[in-house]
């Protein structure tokens, strides 16, 4: 059984350029959540998606924009960065959206915004 | 307002002590209480709770829900450094999709 994957592992952009962050769910799960970590702080939820459809999303900008892909594979794109967006991107598989509390994390992306 | 605050925010202790690291949660539609730990990326997974009083143990670690008063505690008994550490406490609630973190406990084991 493979874990969740990331990549890529660091990335550094300039403001206002775009980024595509992609995501490996576990074999088996169906279910990818995208959290934004911020230095110091705990995890905050970005959205989910579940069978390729959006099914719930946190407090983030428009511009925090997904994909999820028939084989369960996610991407998380965010355009327009901002300095505040420099953080640890977590991406978090489970079985189905009713075991989202049984959450598996990958070892996300560290996004610098310069 | 949901909220979910940890404290200590950090802790500084010497190899072989005991630690407690508490949990409150002020949230709706309770589900479930997770503890995970972070070392430099991941969280792993450490525990779920989910009903009130019932200790759950992994070898020096365990934990504790108490639903009436919205608190947990995650105890680490003969601390060693591989325990240093961010402890992240998360709630699930019911008809959500997420997780809501607090902000963490960095726990720090000096030989």
């Amino acid at each position: 059984e493979t874990g969740v994957t990331q990549s890529p592992t660091h990335l550094i952009k300039t403001r206002g350029q775009q980024v595509t962050l992609r995501c490996s769910s576990q074999s088996g799960h169906n279910t990818v959540s995208w959290y934004q970590q911020a230095l110091g702080q705990g995890p905050q939820f970005i959205f989910q998606y579940y069978r390729e459809e959006e099914n719930g999303r946190g407090n983030f900008p428009p511009r925090f924009s997904g994909l999820q892909f028939p084989n369960y594979s996610s991407e998380l794109n965010v355009n327009a960065l901002e300095l505040d967006d420099s953080a640890l991107y977590l991406c978090a598989s489970s079985r189905d959206a009713i075991s989202t509390d049984t959450q598996y994390f990958g070892p996300g992306t560290r996004l610098t915004v310069l | 307002e949901d909220k979910v605050v940890q404290s200590p925010l950090s802790l500084v202790v010497h190899e072989g002590d005991t630690v407690t690291l508490n949990c409150s949660y002020e949230v709706t539609n309770f589900r479930s209480l997770l503890w995970y730990k972070q070392e430099k990326k991941a969280p792993t997974f450490l525990f779920m709770l989910t009903s009130s009083g019932i200790e759950k143990k992994s070898g020096r670690l365990s934990s504790i829900l108490d639903k009436k008063e919205l608190f947990s505690i995650l105890n680490i008994t003969a601390t060693q450094t591989g325990d240093s550490a961010v402890y992240l406490c998360a709630v699930f609630q019911t008809g959500a999709n997420n997780l809501f973190f607090g902000t963490g406990t960095r726990l720090t084991v000096i030989p």
